[in-house]
């Protein structure tokens, strides 16, 4: 157990639908990421948040959204899903503003299927 | 942009025998991770190398970082059926952004 916890773990939904993903990082930890992991593609990284602030942008589209709350949980929202969507979303987080060179702990992850 | 590519994408082997998966970079690393996807799990950090030409061995696990920081390399001895899943390696060039991920080598072993 990272400590990382995400909700929900499944997630079916249809095209055209708006869902949002929530994390909660280990206890002490400041940075937020947000992965996205398909079959094709490996492990993508979508956006970093440290703090309540984004620290990171990676390859995430423009119907993806997310943020950090004063708690340091996150969510990511993702609108307008399309088939292409569905996949393995991770939530990763690490003690502080170092983020590519610290361990970075992730959750189970939230399985997305867009039918 | 940076581009981490990692070989092979499969292995399969028979427990006993020796397995390696090498990481390539389009450009230099600062620091490259190692992380261990079990099947169904998420990623588990395994180890972090900084410096050019450095070994790290953990038990029988051996992570090389090249002279040149640009390829790494994961080499476990004897495997078990317990090394099953999915490795990847993930660099960072240093600049903005985070780390970027390979696309992983999949291990399966056969008892």
């Amino acid at each position: 157990d990272s400590g990382v916890t995400q909700t929900p773990k499944h997630l079916i939904t249809a095209t055209g639908q708006r869902v949002t993903l929530r994390c909660s990082p280990r206890s002490g930890d400041l940075s937020v990421y947000w992965y996205q992991q398909s079959l094709d593609q490996g492990l993508q990284f979508l956006i970093q948040y440290y703090n309540g602030e984004e620290r990171a942008k990676g390859n995430i589209l423009e119907r993806f959204s997310a943020q950090q709350f004063p708690d340091l949980h996150s969510e990511l929202n993702l609108s307008s899903l399309e088939l292409g969507d569905s996949a393995l979303y991770f939530c990763a987080s690490s003690h502080g503003l170092a983020g590519p060179r610290e361990t970075q702990y992730f959750g189970p992850g939230t399985r997305l299927l867009v039918l | 942009g940076q581009q981490v590519m990692q070989i092979p994408q499969y292995q399969h082997v028979q427990e006993g025998e020796d397995f390696t998966t090498y990481c390539n970079s389009s450009t230099t690393l600062s620091n490259i991770q190692w992380y261990k996807q079990r099947p169904g799990g998420h990623p588990v950090f395994l180890i972090q190398l900084v410096k050019s030409g450095e070994v790290k061995k953990q038990k029988r696990l051996t992570f090389q970082f090249g002279e040149a920081k640009k390829n790494s390399s994961l080499h476990i001895t004897a495997t078990q059926t317990t090394d099953v899943g999915t490795y990847f390696c993930a660099g960072y060039g240093g600049s903005q952004g985070n780390l970027i991920f390979g696309k992983g080598t999949k291990l399966s072993v056969k008892p």
